[in-house]
């Protein structure tokens, strides 16, 4: 079964600095996708960015991008000139056969003004 | 505009009762799902859907039950086998293969 693990339960960030959030997973399949999602307190659940495995290339979107290693099975997000509106629960997942989603546990991130 | 509906926003549940949350989509996505989560939690899968009128356990069936008579609804059902229901329950819907899932706002289920 695939595992997904976040080790950082929380993190703080300065206002305007940059933060990475990491993010483990392990698998036997070779095609699947990762994801990031940011659960603020609305407790609704927001996409931020997808990475394709079979894509050597990291995935970016505007301020968030990743860091895919997939040899090393590491998926990390780092969030550039943090903003008060990026602080939330933000969650990991994994998705392969089958399109069910795996969570990590999530990793709560302040953002200090 | 397209999205998914869950309802109620709040429900509460007696000791023996079974309670059904609501979950309808206009997207289109032939895949349905349900989560749970519980505080300070990532998300757990109690049951999925890919198809109308087929679906499949997930990581936490028990105590839950689910139909899919319809493509836009796939009603979750807890009934008083679930012994530790109260929880934010998420529905979520998805294009089948690979694609990112797209979440309602959620239901949270109390005991009275």
């Amino acid at each position: 079964a695939q595992t997904v693990t976040q080790s950082q339960p929380e993190m703080s960030v300065q206002e305007a600095e940059t933060v990475t959030l990491s993010c483990t997973y392990d698998t036997s399949e070779s095609d699947y996708y990762l994801f990031w999602y940011k659960q603020p307190p609305s407790r609704q659940m927001i996409l931020v960015i997808r990475q394709e495995a079979y894509k050597q290339q990291n995935a970016t979107e505007n301020r968030f991008s990743v860091n895919f290693q997939k040899a090393a099975k590491s998926f990390s997000l780092k969030i550039s000139d943090s903003q008060l509106g990026d602080a939330a629960m933000y969650f990991c997942a994994y998705s392969g056969y089958g399109n069910k989603l795996v969570f990590g546990a999530g990793t709560i991130l302040r953002v200090k003004s | 505009d397209g999205g998914i509906t869950q309802s109620p926003k709040y429900l509460f549940r007696k000791e023996g009762q079974n309670v059904t949350l609501s979950c309808e989509q206009n997207l289109n996505h032939d895949a349905m799902y349900w989560y749970r989560q519980d505080p300070g939690q990532g998300l757990r899968l109690i049951y999925y859907s890919q198809i109308v009128n087929d679906f499949q356990k997930g990581d936490i069936a028990e105590g839950y039950s689910v139909s899919r008579e319809k493509k836009e609804s796939f009603p979750l059902t807890v009934t008083s086998a679930q012994k530790n229901p109260t929880a934010f329950y998420l529905c979520a819907s998805s294009i089948l293969v690979l694609e990112p899932q797209h979440f309602g706002d959620g239901t949270r289920l109390s005991i009275l």
